[in-house]
């Protein structure tokens, strides 16, 4: 599988203030996905990364909020915006891979507001 | 999009026992179902997935089966150990664009 790099592991934010998260693949890869996973739940998907073309994002979730870029098939980016507590959460970068697409998992950002 | 459901929240067997997880999808044009491991501290890993034109998959101790009909899917740990301890996600895609998770199984197996 797909070696994924993301950073940063953990960070603490003031409220108010933005942070930039990266994802990078050692591979092209054709989907690539943010997921948030706060304490002790599931995860839930942000948006799908689209390559040269603006993030598709799920219900709950805005382009305001998250900004992403995908500026080609190895690398993206998710922001997460003017952060409030309700922000803190992990943050996972995924990417869909290998003969059936199969989804794998980078190493996630903590964030955690105050 | 996609809604899956997940149960049970908890489970706890003894070592050796079985564990069954059971999972609900909405969207019957999803053809894809992985099942994934979470260890606290660490990113999810895919454990076993199977695909829409199968009914059961099966790898050593685990096993998944699909009844598409009933849009179901459960994943069965057979001989459990306590390193099966973890928390335990099901999903749901329609050919791998989007992925939709369960709530997740918090499985504990007693020594």
């Amino acid at each position: 599988s797909a070696v994924i790099s993301q950073k940063p592991s953990r960070d603490i934010c003031q409220r108010g203030t933005s942070l930039t998260i990266q994802c990078q693949v050692d591979s092209q890869v054709t989907m690539m996905f943010w997921y948030r996973q706060q304490p002790g739940q599931s995860l839930t998907l942000i948006a799908t990364a689209n390559q040269g073309s603006e993030a598709t994002y799920e219900s709950g979730f805005v382009i305001d909020k998250f900004p992403i870029s995908r500026p080609n098939l190895t690398f993206s980016t998710l922001t997460v915006s003017n952060m409030s507590p309700e922000d803190s959460s992990i943050y996972l970068c995924s990417v869909a891979q290998g003969q059936g697409e199969k989804l794998f998992f980078g190493s996630g950002t903590q964030l955690s507001v105050l | 999009g996609e809604n899956v459901e997940q149960h049970p929240s908890t489970l706890s067997v003894q070592e050796g026992d079985s564990a069954v997880i059971k999972c609900t999808y909405s969207d019957s044009a999803s053809n894809y179902f992985p099942w994934y491991k979470q260890e606290l501290g660490k990113r999810p890993q895919l454990i076993i997935d199977i695909r829409s034109n199968v009914g059961e998959k099966k790898d050593q101790r685990i096993a998944v089966t699909l009844n598409k009909t009933a849009k179901h899917f459960s994943l069965h740990i057979t001989e459990t150990q306590p390193e099966d301890s973890a928390v335990y996600f099901c999903a749901a895609s329609i050919g791998g664009n989007q992925f939709y998770f369960g709530t997740g199984t918090s499985l504990t197996v007693i020594p």
